[in-house]
C-alpha cells in the first residue's frame, strides 16, 4: 500500500506555462515533504522542501503547497523551461523516526514542449 | 564536494548469481539507503542502516541483503538474482547529526541491473 502517492504519471505543458504536480499521502506521521527532479541514468536531484508546519515554500520558480487537511502537496513551476523536462517525485519523512529515510511517491514525468 | 560514489553503473547477471552492489560515501555520514526505481512504483527503499554494524529493513527487503562494516561502505547483496530484480538501484546517505532537509541527503547516480 503506497503511502505517498503521485496519480498524474505524465504531464506535458507548454513552454512558459505553469506546470503543476500533485501528490497525496496517507500516514499522518509525515511532517517534512520534498520534492526531487531525475533525469535517466542520474541519482535524483533534491528541489524544494516543506515543513508541516508550513503551508506554502517558495524557491525561484519552484513553489509547494501543502494541504495537512487534505494530506495533498503540490509543486508549481512558473514559468516551464524546457529543461524542465524530468521526472519529478514527492516524497516524505517522519524527522522524528530513526534513520529519516524517505518515502517516495510513483513520480510524474514531465515535459516542456518549446 | 560531496559524492556518494556507486562502483557499478551497469551490470547484466544470470539468475542465480549473487550480486553485489557496493555505495561508498566520503561524507562520513551515519545514515546509507539502498532504493529501486522502477516505472510507476517511484523509489522504494529496500535496507538501510543508521550506523556501522546496523541495518533496518525498508519497505521491500525480500530477496536482499546489506553489508556496514565500515561508516563510509554501503553494500547491497542479491544472494541469489531473479529476473523480478532487474532495475535500477540508488544509494543515498545523510548525516544523523544534523536536522534532516532535502539538503542533507546524498543520492549516488545509480547502478542498473539486468537479470537474464
Amino acid at each position: 500500500d503506497q503511502q505517498v502517492k503521485q496519480n498524474s504519471p505524465s504531464l506535458s505543458v507548454q513552454e512558459g506555462r505553469i506546470s503543476i504536480l500533485n501528490c497525496d499521502y496517507t500516514n499522518s506521521m509525515f511532517d517534512y515533504f520534498l520534492w526531487y527532479k531525475k533525469y535517466p541514468a542520474e541519482g535524483p536531484t533534491f528541489l524544494i522542501s516543506i515543513s508541516s508546519i508550513k503551508d506554502k515554500n517558495e524557491d525561484g520558480r519552484f513553489t509547494v503547497f501543502l494541504n495537512k487537511s487534505a494530506k495533498h502537496l503540490s509543486l508549481h513551476i512558473v514559468p516551464s523551461q524546457p529543461g524542465d523536462s524530468a521526472v519529478y517525485f514527492c516524497a516524505a519523512s517522519d524527522r522524528g523516526a530513526a534513520g529519516n529515510k524517505l518515502t517516495f511517491g510513483g513520480g510524474t514525468r514531465v515535459l516542456v514542449k518549446p | 564536494d560531496v559524492k556518494v560514489t556507486q562502483s557499478s553503473r551497469y551490470l547484466v547477471k544470470r539468475t542465480g548469481e549473487k550480486v553485489f552492489l557496493e555505495c561508498v560515501q566520503d561524507m562520513d555520514h551515519e545514515n546509507m539507503f539502498w532504493y529501486r526505481q522502477d516505472p510507476g512504483l517511484g523509489l522504494r527503499l529496500i535496507y538501510f542502516s543508521y550506523d556501522v554494524k546496523m541495518k533496518e529493513k525498508g519497505d521491500i527487503p525480500e530477496g536482499y541483503s546489506v553489508s556496514r562494516e565500515k561508516k563510509e561502505r554501503f553494500s547491497l547483496i542479491l544472494e541469489s538474482a531473479s529476473t523480478n530484480q532487474t532495475s535500477m538501484y540508488l544509494c543515498a546517505s545523510s548525516s544523523g547529526q544534523t536536522i534532516f532537509s532535502g539538503n542533507t541527503i546524498y543520492f549516488g547516480e545509480g547502478s542498473w541491473l539486468t537479470v537474464v
